[in-house]
Order: C-alpha cells, then sequence, then structure tokens
C-alpha cells in the first residue's frame, strides 16, 4: 500500500514562528502537493511539484513555501505563522500519469495562537 | 470559470436505504472524475475514478458511481448505506488541458456530509 506519511498530526505555534510540516510518501511518485482544508472552503491548493526541486504555485501560495530536496519528501513552510494560518494541512502523491489519483496523509492540524 | 458543484452540504439517509451524493462539473472537454472519502479528522481517502468506458464505476467499500456526459454530473451511489459509511465526501475534476501543470491540478467540490441513521 501507499503510505503518505506527515510529521505532525497536531502542533501548535506562536504568531511569527517559523513552521515546518513534513511529508513522506514511500511509493516512488512524481508529484506531490499540499493543501489546506478549511470548513466551508473545502481543499485549496497552496503548491505542488512534480519533480525533485520543481515547484508550482497554487491557488493559495502567499504565505507559504515548499521544498522538494529529494523525490520522497516534500516540505510545506510558514516563515512567519499567523493566526489565520490556523487550518488542517494535507499532503499527497500522486504517480505522474494524468489518470492517476492522489493519496493522502493523515493531515497536520496547525494552530497559530 | 471552471468548478465543480456538490450541491448538498448534508445528505441523510437510514440504514439499509440507497444513497446518493451528488456532484456535477463545468469543465470543458473530457475530464478525469473522481470521488474521495474523509473520516472525522483523517485524510482524504480514493473511492473510485471515471476515466473513459462505462459509464457505471464501481469501487471501494461497496460504492458506485454514474457518469452522465450530458448532464456533466458523476453522482456516488451505494445500493444499501451502512453506519460506518457516515464521512464527508469529496468530487474531484481533472481537466485535461494539454499543459502540464494544469494536468495535475484538480478542481474540487466543497464537500457533502453523509449521515447514516441507524
Amino acid at each position: 500500500d501507499v503510505k503518505v506519511t506527515q510529521s505532525s498530526r497536531y502542533l501548535v505555534k506562536r504568531t511569527g514562528e517559523k513552521v515546518f510540516l513534513e511529508c513522506v510518501q514511500d511509493m516512488d511518485h512524481e508529484n506531490m502537493f499540499w493543501y489546506r482544508q478549511d470548513p466551508g472552503l473545502g481543499l485549496r491548493l497552496i503548491y505542488f511539484s512534480y519533480d525533485v526541486k520543481m515547484k508550482e504555485k497554487g491557488d493559495i501560495p502567499e504565505g507559504y513555501s515548499v521544498s522538494r530536496e529529494k523525490k520522497e519528501r516534500f516540505s510545506l513552510i510558514l516563515e512567519s505563522a499567523s493566526t489565520n494560518q490556523t487550518s488542517m494541512y494535507l499532503c499527497a502523491s500522486q504517480e505522474g500519469l494524468r489518470t492517476g489519483e492522489l493519496f493522502f496523509g493523515e493531515g497536520s492540524r496547525l494552530t497559530v495562537l | 470559470a471552471q468548478s465543480v458543484a456538490q450541491p448538498e452540504d448534508q445528505v441523510n439517509v437510514a440504514e439499509g436505504n440507497p444513497l446518493t451524493v451528488k456532484c456535477t462539473y463545468s469543465v470543458s472537454g473530457n475530464p478525469y472524475l473522481f470521488w474521495y472519502v474523509q473520516y472525522p479528522n483523517r485524510g482524504l481517502q480514493f473511492l473510485l475514478k471515471y476515466i473513459t468506458g462505462d459509464n457505471l464505476v464501481k469501487g471501494s467499500y461497496g460504492f458506485e458511481a454514474e457518469f452522465n456526459k450530458s448532464q456533466t454530473s458523476f453522482h456516488l451511489k451505494k445500493p444499501s448505506a451502512l453506519v460506518s459509511d457516515s464521512a464527508l465526501y469529496f468530487c474531484a475534476v481533472r481537466p485535461i488541458i494539454f499543459n502540464a501543470g494544469n494536468n495535475r491540478k484538480l478542481i474540487w467540490g466543497l464537500g457533502t456530509s453523509l449521515a447514516v441513521n441507524p
């Protein structure tokens, strides 16, 4: 089975702190994604990556950056956390084919105080 | 603008009854269609997808979905609901546009909360 592991299920941070959310997949998938999920807003794409060191902005990239130094790992970085970044963050991976489905991690619930 | 609509925020059904969760889309061309399920405090899990071929697609946990091209719909169905089916269901569409970035991006519905009552 494909496994996508997010390093932290629950985090509490203070405004202004730098936050790292880590995601690792074990299926050699080319594509990886970071979403945030908020009630009433569904899933919104923050960034995605289709290859090592390659990244593209999603729909809401402001306030976030990403890093993909190795194929299996995709990190989301909040340079200076703000309260409006309190959310559930979901990482997903997908094989390179357009027909492929996404495999999600369990999510990281971030609270910024 | 391209969009996916799940017209019902919540669906309530009695255990043992058939269930339908609706999804319609407004996307050019012949997109790929997906359903995902999310249990409380968990990530999303893939249920099924339509790529091409038979309009009725069967997936995990006894779910199926019917693709209707003329109505641009992809409704999720199950003949007999279980209490354990209670969850949040998301419809997603991948437009087929020959641009590398867009081929990887999904358009998501806002989700439908399914409650199956014992």
